[in-house]
């Protein structure tokens, strides 16, 4: 069955990188785009970009400065590395599988990994 | 960016009863709008896509309606698992948007 599962540090300190990385099974990279999203405690989700089927990319402008989304399709991961983080940056960060089409909303959601930045 | 406004951000009702949660969208949207419940502790699930359409394995009690820049997620006979917050989400333009969430509780 499909399922995704995200990976990475708990805490990280203030202007340091978040490295995360989404391990996928049951479906292929290279046929379903893959998002990361997060949530703040008590907040809307925020989309944050997109892996592309296709190994392309989208970002959401707010972070693009920041923001990069890489993958590995042998071992079935996508990456996510931001930098300059800051106490705002803290919430859950969920990867997702896009439903399938070009316009898609997110069919499965990994469990999450809750992200603390503080020193 | 579109804005997802989402009302009410708060909502108790009894069993049995049904709910009306609306979305608007800050331009037309095409449909292009999902609903997702989120229990407490965890992840998002999609309970509805394309403004009208029940993911698999949704109950029939979940009906999602609209079009351009309004949207609605209509519950039927209220049961005590519908304890969650909802969101709408646009995903018809970069960056997708999300709603901020009504919180759904049992009176």
């Amino acid at each position: 069955q499909v399922q995704l599962k995200e990976s990475g540090p708990g805490l990280v300190q203030p202007s340091e990188t978040l490295s995360l990385t989404c391990t996928v099974s049951g479906f292929s990279l290279t046929s379903y785009s893959v998002s990361w999203v997060r949530q703040p405690s008590g907040k809307g989700p925020e989309w944050m970009g997109r892996m592309w089927y296709d190994g392309d990319t989208a970002y959401n402008s707010a972070l693009k400065s920041r923001l990069s989304i890489s993958r590995d399709t042998s071992k079935n991961q996508v990456f996510l590395k931001m930098n300059s983080l800051q106490t705002d940056d803290t919430g859950t960060y969920y990867c997702t599988r896009d439903r399938g089409d070009i316009l898609s909303p997110f069919d499965y959601w990994g469990q999450g990994v809750m992200v603390t930045v503080s020193s | 960016d579109i804005q997802m406004t989402q009302s009410p951000a708060s909502l108790s009702a009894s069993l049995g009863e049904t709910v009306t949660i609306e979305c608007r969208a800050s331009e037309d949207i095409y449909s292009n709008l999902a609903w997702y419940q989120q229990k407490p502790g965890n992840s998002p699930q999609l309970l509805i896509y394309d403004a009208n359409s029940l993911a698999d394995g949704v109950p029939s009690r979940f009906s999602g309606s609209g079009s351009g820049t309004q949207y609605s997620l209509k519950i039927n006979s209220l049961q005590s698992e519908d304890v969650a917050s909802y969101f709408c989400q646009q995903y018809n333009n970069y960056p997708f948007t999300f709603g901020s969430g009504t919180k759904l509780e049992i009176k």
